[in-house]
């Protein structure tokens, strides 16, 4: 069983497409994210949500936008592709640290390529 | 600004012998601190924890230490194999965890 699933693994797009990644997980776990891993594969945060709530929000463009409906989907709305969106996007999701010695668990990835 | 840095973007080992990477922050006290693996084309998947009040972790021939007053983790492979061979993050945090740019570590038969 895949704990975390993200869909689509690939997508392809145009510029100022406005489109979704989903993500869910069926380990039970208190919060979900996503990170952007660039290019030079780099990974960076972009938000988490912790019992639907959201807990950090990088700085990253008001083009995107996490959506929760429940405690085990996270998805990503974006808006007006740009170029420099182009990248691998992550899901992952934890337990509270506290009370786990366990770390977080991501998604196989989806490579967004926007031309 | 909260700093990372695995000070070796590539380490290249021959096989038995222990790889050591090094993870240094700046400018912040983590709570935690993580070591991940990420193999071509997938996710990190998580390989250890330690927090700031433990000096030194292990699982299987990892080890991992965690010294809070030098700012810097490192993290050992004993036994090393060609099947160690990954990219290897670390990500010392509180409630958001950031990584280090990584090492690509390449263990030769």
């Amino acid at each position: 069983d895949t704990a975390v699933s993200q869909t689509p693994k690939y997508l392809v797009t145009q510029m100022g497409n406005d489109k979704s990644i989903k993500c869910e997980q069926n380990l039970g776990h208190d919060t979900m994210y996503w990170y952007k891993q660039d290019s030079k594969k780099f990974l960076k945060i972009m938000f988490s949500y912790n019992n639907k709530e959201l807990i950090i929000n990088e700085t990253v463009p008001n083009r995107f936008s996490p959506k929760s409906p429940d405690k085990a989907h996270l998805n990503l709305h974006i808006n007006s592709l740009e170029l420099g969106d182009s990248a691998v996007y992550f899901c992952a999701s934890s337990r509270a640290l506290s009370r786990s010695d366990y770390g977080y668990t991501f998604g196989s990835g989806t490579r967004l390529t926007v031309v | 600004s909260q700093k990372i840095e695995q000070n070796s973007e590539a380490l290249n080992i021959q096989e038995g012998k222990t790889a050591t990477l090094t993870c240094n922050y700046t400018n912040y006290s983590p709570a935690y601190l993580q070591w991940y693996r990420q193999d071509p084309g997938r996710g990190p998947v998580f390989l250890l924890l330690i927090r700031e009040n433990e000096k030194e972790k292990r699982k299987e021939r990892l080890k991992v230490t965690f010294d809070t007053t030098l700012k810097q983790s490192l993290f050992h492979i004993t036994a090393s194999q060609p099947a160690d061979s990954a990219t290897y993050l670390c990500a010392p945090h509180n409630n958001d965890m950031r990584f280090g740019a990584g090492t690509r570590l390449t263990v030769k038969p």
